[in-house]
């Protein structure tokens, strides 16, 4: 059964650091990109960023770009978003997701929530 | 950026009715183009990708149409379980966008 368990969410001080991870079971995690898209509360969803099977290219929202990094572990089936310089806006439940169906998230985790305040 | 806009942002319908749901792209994107389905805490759901493409496991019930600009996602008759949010996404360029978002409702 493919499976993906996002961890790491937390409450944390406006400027502050998190790093959230999401790990892969049952299916052959460097063969698929992945992707990390967010929820705020009662609004809608919002992408995030975007990794390649091999982790060779990356992508990123503008609002978040010079602040997250997207990263994998392969050898573990791990993917990665290192958040730092956090603001109340980044504040949102994040899912890590597959690409699958013509490269659509098909495969999605249960989500992880961020909570940004002081 | 391509943006979205779903229409309408509130549909009240009945169970057994026809739902029709519409997302306009800002620009082309192909056929690039996925529809999912969110029920209050729970994760999005693809069920339709490339357009018109139904994902695995996804009822007869759901279809999706359109290239380019206009596309429509088509639930042909309402069951119970189908009341919930529903997005529209591309991956015709970056930043990926999605829509804000479609509620079916119960009318």
């Amino acid at each position: 059964e493919v499976q993906l368990l996002e961890s790491g969410g937390d409450l944390v001080q406006p400027g502050g650091s998190l790093r959230l991870s999401c790990a892969g079971s049952g299916f052959p995690f460097s063969a698929y990109a992945m992707s990390w898209v967010r929820q705020a509360p009662g609004k809608g969803l919002e992408w995030v960023s975007s990794i390649a099977g091999d982790g060779g290219s990356t992508h990123y929202t503008d609002s978040v770009k010079g602040r997250f990094t997207i990263s994998r572990d392969n050898s573990n089936n791990a993917l990665f978003l290192q958040m730092s310089s956090l603001r109340a806006e980044d504040a949102a439940i994040y899912y890590c997701a597959r690409h699958g169906n013509g490269g659509f998230h098909d495969c999605w985790g249960q989500g992880t929530l961020v909570t940004v305040s002081s | 950026e391509i943006v979205l806009t779903q229409s309408p942002g509130t549909l009240s319908l009945s169970p057994g009715e026809r739902a029709t749901l519409s997302c306009r792209a800002s620009q082309s994107v192909s056929s690039s183009l996925a529809w999912y389905q969110q029920k209050p805490g729970q994760a999005p759901r693809l069920l339709v990708y490339a357009a018109s493409n139904r994902a695995t496991g996804i009822p007869a019930r759901f279809s999706g149409s359109g290239s380019g600009t206009d596309f429509t996602l088509t639930i042909s008759s309402l069951e119970p379980e189908d009341f919930a949010v529903y997005y529209c996404h591309q991956r015709g360029g970056w930043p990926r966008t999605f829509g804000q978002g479609t509620k079916v409702e119960v009318k």
